[in-house]
């Protein structure tokens, strides 16, 4: 049974850059693509994009500007990177597992809050 | 971006009974990029139907996907005690987006 879980800070302040990995256990990394989502109150669950394990990489397109993602397998594990942070940014970030490739969920982490805030 | 609109947005049942979940899409979307997740409080989303109606490893067969097109419906048979949760539709055509969910909370 795979197993994904978040790290990163969880407070971060305006305009900076928002680093957060997944690290993967129970499974390798190498296969499937692994993605970000994040969910609000307002704006609800929103895909941020995924990382393939051989690095290539999709973004939802209203966020490409400001996004990174990277896979490290040595280490199992997976990366975002969002730029110019901003309140609205404020979210439970969740990494997950799509393991078919037709863009669905199957594993998810349990999630790590991040507020933007000075 | 093809917007997700569930209805209702609330769903208010005793356990035993059926539940029926819409998801409308603003476009034409693709049969292989629908899915259902149901959210518990403090829960990360869990997968419960992809492909509009295939049940995900371990979901019960209460659980059922159906649509095409532009609409689609989870339905739920009878409702256990677990069941009482946040649902959410979702579509990747392009871009992947979200419905804003469905609440089947206890009557």
């Amino acid at each position: 049974q795979v197993h994904l879980q978040e790290s990163g800070p969880g407070l971060v302040k305006p305009s900076e850059t928002l680093s957060l990995t997944c690290t993967v256990s129970g499974g390798s990394i190498s296969s499937y693509q692994w993605n970000w989502i994040r969910q609000t109150p307002g704006k609800g669950l929103e895909w941020i994009g995924y990382v393939y394990y051989s690095g290539g990489t999709k973004y939802n397109p209203s966020l490409k500007s400001r996004v990174t993602m990277s896979v490290d397998t040595s280490k199992n594990q997976f990366s975002l990177k969002l730029s110019s942070v901003t309140a609205a940014d404020t979210a439970v970030y969740y990494c997950a597992r799509d393991q078919s490739g037709y863009y669905h969920f199957d594993s998810w982490g349990q999630g790590t809050l991040v507020t933007v805030s000075s | 971006e093809i917007v997700l609109t569930q209805s209702p947005g609330t769903l208010s049942l005793s356990p035993g009974e059926r539940a029926t979940l819409s998801c409308r899409a603003s476009q034409s979307v693709s049969s292989s990029h629908v899915a259902w997740y149901q959210q518990t409080p403090g829960q990360a989303p869990r997968l419960l139907i992809y492909g509009i109606s295939t049940r995900a490893t371990g979901i019960p067969d209460r659980f059922s996907g159906s649509g095409s097109g532009t609409d689609f419906t989870l339905t739920i048979s009878r409702l256990e005690p677990e069941d009482f949760a946040v649902y959410f539709c979702q579509q990747y055509g392009g871009s992947l987006t979200f419905g804003g969910g469905t609440k089947v909370e206890i009557k």
